[in-house]
């Protein structure tokens, strides 16, 4: 099946930029997201970027995408406290499909 | 309502006990998703739901699963015999279609199991 594949762990300084990486597999791939889920909270749609479309800003969030090497990116700037959390990359195809998830990075602000 | 809705938001339950978990989806959203979240894991897909029937229950670990939904709009997640393997939490999501870009797919805060 479609794999979705991401690292488990960041840590970065208050003030620096994050950079979240996530490759997959599935080349019909139509939209792909990043979903944020802090603490005890359910998922909370962040941003997402259809796959004919290589960059995406909005305000903090700059997502890339290599559609060549099916690699998808979210950088974080000024990054704070309050970004700590785990990040989920996902995948869509073409028809009636479910989302396809990573395993999520955690990623750790320091103070 | 306003948001995707689920209950009970936690639940404890004894080894070889049946639960029930429940979905209510945003107003409107005719596409209702269930996933499963254990711990460490990543988001592992169970069954959706375009209107009332479910094209693809392929994720439905065992045969203890099932999931209905009716009018459209509550969906229920039936674990019948539930085992320690079980404990996890369960997440709604819903959108307004299944396909294009109004599929933003919204989701609940989860049913936490546990069970004992």
């Amino acid at each position: 099946g479609e794999d979705v594949e991401q690292s488990l762990f960041l840590s970065v300084r208050e003030g620096d930029s994050s950079v979240i990486n996530c490759t997959y597999t599935d080349s019909s791939s139509t939209y792909l997201y990043w979903y944020k889920q802090e603490p005890g909270a359910g998922l909370q749609l962040l941003t997402y970027i259809f796959s004919n479309m290589d960059m995406k800003q909005d305000q903090r969030l700059t997502v890339l995408l290599n559609k060549k090497d099916k690699h998808l990116s979210l950088r974080i700037a000024d990054t704070q406290t309050g970004d700590s959390a785990i990040y989920f990359c996902a995948e869509k195809s073409a028809g009636n499909t479910p989302l396809v998830f990573g395993k999520g990075t955690r990623l750790s602000v320091i103070a | 309502g306003a948001g995707v809705s689920q209950s009970p938001s936690n639940k404890v339950t004894e080894k070889g006990k049946d639960v029930e978990l429940r979905c209510d989806p945003i107003s409107g959203h005719t596409a209702l998703y269930w996933y499963r979240q254990s711990l460490g894991q990543g988001l592992e897909f169970l069954i959706y739901f375009q209107g009332n029937s479910a094209p693809d229950k392929s994720g439905l670990p065992s045969d203890r699963f099932s999931a209905e939904r009716t009018g459209g709009s509550v969906s229920t997640l039936t674990i019948q015999r539930t085992q320690q393997e079980d404990s996890a939490v369960y997440l709604c999501a819903s959108s307004l279609i299944t396909e294009g870009p109004g599929n933003t797919i919204y989701f609940g805060e989860g049913s936490w199991l546990t069970v004992v």
